[in-house]
């Protein structure tokens, strides 16, 4: 596709349950992030992955969230054991090169619900 | 730690007037990079414009401008001839390695 994109747009899960969210990057983009964004709030880092190097997972929040990323292709990020705080949109991104010498193109966001 | 701080929670204008969303940030490096990106309620990000930290010139993009002052760590966007459009979140942002982000101003374009 031509731009960033994320599956599903929006999910609703019960708390406690575990959930999978999908990325595909632009082709050919070899850095990928991901943030997440509470209502009203700015967006918040959680993970980076640049090529075969080893990723940054410096912001994700608990054990309980990981993400996994084979080469230059999709990522999935993994919240386990959901819990309400957890609602939020995830947004996923991807860049042509590593760090902000080059533009960061945003997908649409996965709407996570919990209840 | 870096972080951003977008003062102003929501702003509002009369169309084709000009306002000025505030930013400011704070970092021990040197090289960096800035960013204004706006979000509609699509929940798109769309990168605005873009500043790098070892350039004097403040960068435009059509009516977009920024203000950066790097001794001060300020780097505000001016938008002239404000349409409605250009209603949405605006995030501003530091980068090297990653995206540090605001928590975003409302702007608001009054007809």
């Amino acid at each position: 596709g031509a731009g960033v994109s994320q599956s599903p747009s929006n999910k609703v899960t019960e708390k406690g349950k575990d959930v999978e969210l999908r990325c595909d990057p632009i082709s050919g983009h070899t850095a990928l992030y991901w943030y997440r964004q509470r209502l009203g709030q700015g967006l918040e880092f959680l993970i980076y992955f640049q090529g075969n190097s080893a990723p940054d997972k410096s912001g994700l929040p608990s054990d309980r969230f990981s993400a996994e990323r084979t080469g230059e292709s999709v990522s999935t990020l993994t919240i386990q054991r959901t819990q309400q705080e957890d609602s939020a949109v995830y947004l996923c991104a991807s860049s042509p090169s590593w760090g902000m010498n080059t533009e960061a193109f945003f997908g649409q966001g996965t709407r996570l619900t919990v209840v | 730690a870096q972080t951003v701080t977008q003062s102003q929670p929501e702003m509002s204008v009369q169309e084709a007037e000009t306002v000025t969303l505030s930013c400011t940030y704070d970092t021990s490096e040197s090289d960096y990079y800035l960013f204004w990106y706006k979000q509609p309620p699509s929940r798109q990000m769309i990168l605005v414009i873009r500043q790098e930290a070892y350039k004097q010139q403040n960068a435009t993009e059509n009516r977009f401008s920024v203000n950066f002052q790097k001794a001060a760590k300020s780097f505000s966007l001016k938008i002239s001839d404000s349409q409605l459009g250009d209603a949405a979140m605006y995030f501003c942002a530091w980068g090297a390695q990653k995206l540090v982000f605001g928590q975003g101003t409302r702007l608001t374009i009054n007809p």
